[in-house]
């Protein structure tokens, strides 16, 4: 099976924008999902299919595909987006995670 | 609204067996994949096991394939894990979600939305 890799953490500034990538052999022919965990919390699904918004996410979050590599990125960030996130796509025996960015806001 | 809430966790000798448990509402149970997921402590997420809607299918991760059994009762609006053979390195929260799949043809995708809590089970002696 293959893997999903994320860069271990990511820092940024009140207000500036956070990307936060994943990079996967298989990404180009299935779907990523990203998740935020907040410390003692359970993940909660911030983008599902690339680039969809779940109600009730705000609209700083956005996903988008490139090749093996999708990406998140969360404009004007805030204080409250500091949190792992995760993301997650398939293969062929199962669900796959990568192993998460620690993002922390300045 | 929908909500899943995990129990049965605890401490546990290596060896030894637990069974966890997850209560669903707010959503139709019945018509929905449902997984377990674990995360060891200060470490990522681990995808452990799927069912699907009428129990028909499961699958396992290759580290607890044939000592964890997934089960459901869609009349009790229940997702179970029975955990057997426990070691060490199954030390975890635990989370059940709704597993939420998307099917063309022999390809699929799925994610998973919402998560319940989580309960925390150690192995140790």
């Amino acid at each position: 099976s293959y893997e999903l890799t994320q860069p271990p953490s990511v820092s940024v500034s009140p207000g500036q924008t956070a990307r936060i990538t994943c990079s996967g052999d298989a990404l180009p022919k299935q779907y990523a999902y990203w998740y935020q965990q907040k410390p003692g919390q359970a993940p909660v699904l911030v983008i599902y299919k690339d680039s969809e918004r779940p109600s009730g996410i705000p609209e700083r979050f956005s996903g988008s595909s490139s090749g093996t590599t999708v990406t998140l990125t969360i404009s004007g960030v805030q204080a409250e987006d500091e949190a792992d996130y995760y993301c997650q796509s398939a293969d062929s025996s199962g669900t796959l995670f990568g192993g998460g960015t620690k993002l922390t806001v300045l | 609204q929908v909500q899943l809430v995990e129990s049965g966790g605890g401490l546990v000798k290596p060896g030894g067996s637990l069974r966890l448990s997850c209560a669903a509402s707010g959503f139709t149970f019945s018509d929905y994949y449902m997984s377990w997921i674990r995360q060891a402590p200060g470490k990522g997420l681990e995808w452990v096991s799927y069912i699907s809607s009428s129990s028909s299918y499961t699958n396992y991760a290759d580290s607890v394939k044939g000592r964890f059994t997934i089960s459901r009762d869609n009349a009790k609006n229940s997702l179970y894990l029975q955990m057997n053979s426990l070691r060490a390195e199954d030390t975890a929260v635990y989370y059940c979600a709704r597993d939420l799949r998307f099917r063309i043809q022999l390809w699929s995708t799925n994610w998973f939305d919402p998560w319940g809590q989580g309960t925390l089970v150690t192995v140790s002696s």
